[in-house]
């Protein structure tokens, strides 16, 4: 079955410090790959996307390449600001089958970015 | 555009009672989901609608939870008796048109249960 492993947390780090959270992935097929972000007191909300291998989303100053040979997916932020805190879900939805459209999502990232 | 709705934001009862959550998607969406989302972990979904049809329950606990979606707008989801392990956040989302490879879901607020 589908299933996606995010690092180990939470994850404190400066402001204006490099930002990495690793993701890698098992599923069936070509899965599309996902971040979604929840900010404290708010609900999901997606940061970016990709639907097929070597795409790059990105959204807000945050990349992620996906890399099929690797099965991986890793957050990245080149300068963190204090309004990033917050948890960050690494996901992945099927293209076929009874789950279709279904979002696996790995146990999520809490980052802390103090001033 | 008003984003998805949920209701209520919070509930505390008593293992063995009942209790409802009320989703309302984003005007137009034919896809809901429920999930339900335990402290310290990634959401999991519960049951997935297409319309006012089931697409996918099989993560449901049919024994005590049940789900619909009348009239393929609003949804329900209800747990009947509630046990301890229940006490999670259960997330409503809803997305556009039939679901399908990279389409983005649209998240709710959640209702935090609490069972004593």
């Amino acid at each position: 079955g589908n299933s996606v492993t995010q690092m180990e947390g939470p994850v404190t780090l400066s402001e204006e410090a490099f930002l990495t959270i690793n993701c890698t992935y098992t599923a069936t097929g070509y899965p599309s790959l996902f971040w979604y972000v929840q900010y404290p007191g708010e609900g999901l909300q997606l940061l970016l996307k990709a639907t097929k291998a070597d795409d790059k989303g990105s959204n807000k100053g945050f990349e992620a390449t996906y890399r099929k040979e690797t099965t991986s997916f890793h957050l990245e932020k080149g300068s963190v600001q204090v309004s990033d805190s917050a948890v960050y879900f690494c996901a992945l939805s099927n293209a076929g089958g009874t789950s279709y459209g279904k979002l696996t999502f790995g146990q999520g990232t809490i980052l802390t970015v103090h001033p | 555009e008003a984003g998805v709705a949920q209701s209520p934001r919070y509930k505390i009862i008593e293992k063995r009672q009942s209790v409802a959550f009320w989703c309302n998607p984003i005007s137009g969406h034919a896809t809901l989901y429920w999930y339900q989302q335990i402290l310290g972990q990634g959401p999991k979904l519960l049951i997935q609608f297409q319309n006012n049809g089931v697409v996918d329950d099989s993560q449901l606990p049919k024994d005590r939870f049940s789900a619909e979606r009348l009239k393929g707008v609003d949804s329900t989801l209800k747990i009947q008796p509630a046990k301890l392990e229940d006490s999670a956040v259960y997330l409503c989302a809803s997305s556009p048109g039939l679901a399908g490879p990279g389409v983005e879901q649209f998240f709710g607020p959640g209702t935090r249960l609490t069972v004593l």
